[in-house]
C-alpha cells in the first residue's frame, strides 16, 4: 500500500510558469511534510518541509500549500526557471516513523 | 554537499556475486540509511543504523546486509546479487532520529546486475 502518492508522474512547464505538484498521504499520524528536489546524477537534497500546524510555508520561490482535512499537499514553483528542472519527492513522516517518500515527479521548465 | 562518499559510483555485477556498496561520512552524524531508486517506485529504505552496530531493516530489506563497525563508515551487501537488485542505491546520514534533523543524501551508486 503506497502510503504518499504523487501527482502528476510528469510536469512540463515554460519559464516564469507556475508549477503546481501535488501529494497525497494516507497515515493520519504523519506530521512532518517535506519536499526533496534531486538533480541527475545528484542525490536528493531537502528544499522545503511543513508541519501541520501551519497551512501553507513559504521559501523564495518555492511554496508548501498543506490541507490537513483532505490530506493533501502541493508544492508551487512560482516563476519557473530551467534550472527548476528535476525530479521532485514529496515525503510523509511520524514521531515514531521513519520517512516514506512518493514515487517522485520529473519536472521540465522549457526555456 | 555533506561530507557524504559512496564508493563505487558505478558497478556492474554478474547474477549471484557478492557486492558490497560503501558509504563514508565525515559529518560524525549518528544515523545512517540505505535506500535504492527505481523508477515507478521512488526512494525505498533497505536498512539504516542508529549507531555503530546498531542496525534495523526498512521497507525493502530481503536479500540486502549492513554492518557498521565505525561512526564513518556504512557498509551494504548483497549477498548474492539478482537481476532484480538492479537499482541506483543511495546513502543518506541524519544527525538525529526525530523529524527536524533533515536526510543528507550521498551521490548514489548505479548497480547492474547482469
Amino acid at each position: 500500500q503506497q502510503q504518499v502518492k504523487q501527482s502528476p508522474q510528469s510536469l512540463i512547464v515554460q519559464k516564469g510558469g507556475i508549477s503546481i505538484i501535488n501529494c497525497a498521504y494516507e497515515n493520519t499520524a504523519f506530521d512532518y511534510f517535506p519536499w526533496y528536489q534531486q538533480f541527475p546524477g545528484k542525490g536528493p537534497a531537502l528544499l522545503i518541509a511543513i508541519r501541520p500546524d501551519v497551512s501553507e510555508k513559504k521559501e523564495g520561490r518555492f511554496t508548501i500549500s498543506f490541507n490537513k482535512s483532505a490530506k493533501q499537499f502541493s508544492l508551487h514553483i512560482m516563476d519557473s526557471q530551467p534550472g527548476d528542472s528535476a525530479t521532485y519527492f514529496c515525503a510523509a513522516a511520524g514521531a515514531n516513523s521513519k520517512l516514506t517518500f512518493g514515487k517522485g515527479i520529473t519536472l521540465s521548465v522549457r526555456p | 554537499d555533506a561530507g557524504i562518499t559512496q564508493s563505487p559510483r558505478h558497478k556492474v555485477t554478474e547474477t549471484g556475486t557478492p557486492v558490497t556498496l560503501r558509504c563514508h561520512q565525515t559529518e560524525n552524524h549518528r544515523y545512517m540509511y540505505w535506500y535504492r531508486q527505481d523508477p515507478g517506485h521512488g526512494l525505498r529504505l533497505i536498512h539504516y543504523s542508529y549507531g555503530v552496530k546498531d542496525t534495523d531493516k526498512g521497507e525493502v530489506s530481503d536479500g540486502y546486509s549492513v554492518s557498521r563497525s565505525k561512526t564513518e563508515d556504512f557498509l551494504l551487501t548483497l549477498e548474492s546479487a539478482t537481476s532484480s537488485q538492479t537499482s541506483v542505491y543511495f546513502c543518506a546520514i541524519s544527525e538525529f532520529t526525530d523529524i527536524n534533523s533533515p536526510l543528507h543524501f550521498g551521490n548514489g551508486t548505479r548497480l547492474t546486475v547482469t
